[in-house]
């Protein structure tokens, strides 16, 4: 049963456009969601994370909007740019159970075409 | 920052043999490392947890026989992969976790990938 999941696996947006990640996730108990961005051979770099008692939260060119209702997280990325082409994975995490491991999304292969 | 080192990046060995790979926060101190392990164009799957001072907990299908892991200090994991076979070839990833504030980010390290003759 895949708790997180990424229903795209591949995206292709124009440089400069705007980029929309998106993630569903199952249980309930989930309260802290991530994005990481990873290259091939190598591990993955966190982005941005949110808690459950936002709904949005942003850092320079990149937002990630949660609808607890929906099970829904997204990550946009404002402008696009060549080098954010990678695989972006979302994680969800259930602190509040007092656990620290995180439920991996399948991942979305994101290619920013110049 | 959170930088997380992950060593050796690439191991060959031949079947039958163990390889050790390690861990380390170089600039925060852990209490819990995780492990992953990730097929090719596949997600990231979590072995085990590692807590520093304690047995490791693993997932389940995980042997623990066969994937040691020792956390003997607040900044160093090991994984001992041990009589590898060429199915335990893999990418092999750790991070490091930071927790507090209501906030849980594990940083990665930038992986080992095994291949086992």
């Amino acid at each position: 049963d895949q708790q997180v999941k990424q229903n795209s696996p591949s995206l292709s947006v124009q440089e400069g456009r705007i980029s929309i990640l998106n993630c569903d996730y199952t249980n309930s108990m989930f309260d802290y969601f991530l994005w990481y961005k990873k290259y091939p051979a190598e591990g993955p770099t966190f982005l941005i994370s949110i808690s459950s008692i936002k709904d949005k939260n942003e850092d320079g060119r990149f937002t990630v909007f949660l609808n607890k209702s929906a099970k829904h997280l997204s990550l946009h990325i404002v402008p696009s740019q060549p080098g954010d082409s990678a695989v972006y994975f979302c994680a969800a995490s259930a602190i509040a159970s007092g656990t620290y491991k995180y439920i991996f999304g399948t991942g979305t292969r994101l290619k920013v075409l110049a | 920052g959170a930088v997380v080192s992950q060593h050796p990046s690439w191991v060959i060995c031949k079947s039958g043999t163990s390889v050790k790979i390690e861990c380390r926060s170089l600039d925060f101190q852990a209490t819990t490392m995780f492990w992953y392990r990730q097929f090719p164009k596949q997600s990231l799957m979590l072995m085990a947890t590692s807590n520093e001072g304690s047995k490791a907990t693993y997932e389940q299908g995980v042997e623990k026989d066969k994937f040691l892991i020792n956390h003997a200090s607040l900044t160093l994991s090991t994984l001992t992969v041990t009589s590898a076979h060429p199915e335990d070839s893999s990418f092999y990833i750790c991070s490091a976790s930071k927790q507090g504030g209501g906030k849980n980010i594990q940083y990665f390290g930038a992986g080992t990938r095994l291949s086992v003759l």
